[in-house]
């Protein structure tokens, strides 16, 4: 079956402008989380995504921000975008959202 | 709070076996996982454990978990240079839903 698709690879951007990445799930999973993955910072949790509905947020900013469609895909945003928004940007997905979490190969983004 | 412990570098030599450990600290530990990333790339689930199980084998992986202690290991038999990579353990938390708790990552690096 298809995996975790992430599109785009890869993202250039410049200093205040805002981003969008988007994330299909595996056919059936219907929870979608979201990652940001620096070499500082490490993996951290952004926030999750079951039904359309957020259930659950990291300590990110506003900037930062999500959705889900009714189709399970979903998006997320970042709004005027700083340099240390410069990460790696992974989405996983699971049936439900309890365990089983398959990633995607996720999105480079580079604020100049 | 939540914090997930790894040692940073383990070199092997092919044919032998790899051992990575990982201690964790929230006793409301649901699943226990361990993710493979290599360079450039997303993140590979290669295998989890539910909280109450002592040991999970899966081929050439070997997890053992202590609950007692917040102990995960991993265990790769027979070690090959295509295992090169960085490992990551992680943990999901009852009623946290789609938020893994990750480690910093284990670098092995496996010599010819």
């Amino acid at each position: 079956k298809a995996g975790v698709t992430q599109t785009p690879r890869y993202l250039i951007k410049t200093r205040g402008q805002q981003v969008t990445l988007s994330c299909s799930p595996i056919s059936g999973h219907r929870s979608v989380s979201w990652y940001q993955q620096t070499p500082g910072q490490g993996l951290q949790f952004l926030f999750e995504y079951f039904s359309e509905t957020q259930r659950n947020k990291g300590n990110f900013p506003g900037r930062f921000s999500g959705r889900q469609f009714s189709n399970s895909r979903s998006e997320m945003n970042v709004s005027t975008l700083e340099l240390g928004d410069s990460a790696l940007y992974l989405c996983a997905s699971s049936i439900q959202g309890d365990y089983g979490y398959t990633f995607g190969s996720g999105t480079r983004l580079t604020v100049v | 709070g939540e914090d997930v412990e790894q040692s940073l570098f383990l070199s092997v030599r092919e044919g032998d076996s790899s051992v990575i450990n990982c201690t964790y600290t929230d006793s409301s530990s649901t699943y226990l996982y361990w993710y493979k990333q290599e360079p450039g790339a997303g993140l590979q689930l290669l295998t989890y454990i539910f909280s109450n199980m002592d040991m999970k084998q899966d081929q050439r992986l070997t997890v053992l978990l202590n609950k007692k202690d917040k102990h995960l290991s991993l265990r790769i038999a027979d070690t090959q240079t295509g295992d090169s990579a960085i490992y990551f353990c992680a943990e999901s938390l009852m009623g946290s839903q789609g938020n893994l708790i990750f480690g910093k990552g284990t670098k092995l690096s496996v010599k010819p």
